[in-house]
């Protein structure tokens, strides 16, 4: 099973659809949790992190469910603006050395929004 | 912006070459991660440095090493390019190695 796993996509939505990403992880150390948006051929920016307790961000919605180790993002009244690829990265402790973590990404969801 | 620069923007390198890649740190972050991102792909770790020591690396060999010095900029130094290192090679930085932003990355090329 792959560390962090996420639907390739591409996912293509009409202007104003809502659409949901979800996410798994393997390592149930896993600590913190975020979503990354990428543009082609950017660098990826940091959209939202997760708390356990769900969160919001206007359109953005995250949440998490440990037990199922699975995290999603909610993206309402989709804008052309939010055609991007979407990152699910999940930050874990390493075996080796105290304090030390690792950021794992998934490989992205691709999103299309379409006017 | 998030205020973290990277240089070279591109850069070619031939096989069996070496490489040194620049990041700087946003101000205020202490933390400077290093990714590879070959096309179609998630970043993959390759190391982090925290206060200017090593704290954790991913599945990379010996031959891609790295520095961070005490502004808390760093460098990454790849010896021995193979073909399969062309990729997109990112920064980026943190406090305390928490939420992470990222600089626009190098793009390296090895032919």
């Amino acid at each position: 099973r792959k560390e962090v796993e996420q639907d390739p996509g591409p996912f293509n939505v009409p202007e104003g659809a809502t659409v949901a990403f979800n996410c798994t992880y393997s390592n149930s150390a896993s600590q913190s949790f975020f979503w990354y948006r990428q543009d082609c051929r950017k660098e990826p920016k940091l959209l939202m992190s997760v708390y356990s307790s769900g969160n919001e961000d206007g359109r953005f919605t995250a949440q998490l469910n440990r037990a199922s180790q699975y995290i999603s993002l909610l993206i309402r009244d989709s804008k052309l603006s939010d055609s991007a690829t979407y990152l699910c990265v999940v930050k874990a402790p390493k075996r080796s050395g105290a304090g030390s973590y690792q950021l794992t990404f998934g490989k992205g969801t691709k999103l299309s929004v379409i006017p | 912006e998030t205020g973290v620069t990277q240089s070279p923007t591109h850069l070619i390198k031939t096989r069996g070459q070496q490489v040194t890649l620049r990041c700087s740190s946003q101000s205020g972050h202490n933390t400077v991660s290093w990714y590879q991102q070959a096309l179609g792909q998630g970043p993959q770790f390759i190391f982090q440095y925290y206060r200017e020591e090593e704290n954790g690396r991913g599945n990379f060999p010996p031959r891609f090493s790295g520095l961070q010095f005490p502004n808390y900029s760093s460098e990454l130094n790849v010896n021995a390019l193979e073909l399969d290192d062309s990729a997109l090679y990112l920064c980026a930085s943190s406090f305390n190695a928490y939420e992470q932003y990222f600089g626009p990355g190098t793009r390296l090329t090895v032919t």
